[in-house]
């Protein structure tokens, strides 16, 4: 049982690239999540999904995508990678959103 | 959408004492309200949750209690230990705008003095 699994553990990037963070999960968890988290401001909820092919927008959802095409992957596309976007990104999974939630190890994201 | 307020962003206590943070929600219809530990470059781990049907929970050396009158929640920690150094962090369930997940609070760094 690895749990959460979130792939890579670091990246870089220039601004104006694309990539996909992935996350995996094996308990069998309805919903999955993305956060952020910067220095000073907690985690912040980007998207979330309730289940397969379900997805829904978060607190600060611009400038990424999600998709849910099985109950166990959740990747997270940057469309065009800014500067902003520097951060630590942690994936989660939970049987109900009021449920435990278990983070992924985190993807650390430097965009030059 | 939901707001979480923390207090303070940073407690130092020593050894043996017992340290409290705070936290504060606006949303009322809020019914769940975790607590997550995160050490220096780790992930979150939840440590305590309550919900809204409950005034308090307790775990051993911790324990969770909310107002719901107030709108605000606290963490309680007793007989602090070294490894009770990490940052922590409250969150609520946000239900607001549409959005159903946790609105965290900016986190309280608890440093244990030996």
């Amino acid at each position: 049982n690895a749990g959460v699994t979130q792939t890579p553990k670091f990246q870089v990037l220039k601004t104006g690239q694309s990539m996909t963070l992935q996350c995996a999960q094996d308990m069998n968890h309805e919903y999955m999540s993305w956060y952020r988290q910067d220095p000073g401001m907690g985690l912040r909820l980007i998207h979330y999904s309730v289940g397969a092919g379900i997805t829904d927008q978060g607190e600060v959802p611009n400038g990424y995508n999600v998709s849910r095409s099985t109950t166990e992957d959740f990747p997270l596309r940057l469309l065009s990678a800014a500067p902003s976007q520097t951060s630590v990104y942690f994936c989660a999974s939970s049987y109900r959103v009021s449920e435990t939630q278990y983070f992924g190890p985190g993807t650390r994201l430097l965009v030059l | 959408g939901e707001n979480v307020e923390q207090h303070p962003s940073t407690l130092s206590v020593q050894e043996g004492d017992s340290a409290v943070i705070k936290c504060t929600y606006s949303d009322s219809a809020s019914n769940y309200f975790p607590w997550y530990k995160q050490e220096l470059g780790k992930r979150p781990q939840l440590i305590i949750d309550i919900r809204s049907n409950v005034g308090e929970k307790k775990d051993q050396r911790i324990a969770v209690t909310l107002n719901k009158t107030a709108k605000h929640f606290s963490l309680h920690i007793t007989e602090t230990q070294p490894e009770d150094s990490a940052v922590y962090f409250c969150a609520a369930r946000l239900k607001g705008g549409g959005a159903d997940g946790l609105t965290f609070g900016k986190g309280t760094h608890l440093i244990i003095q030996p």
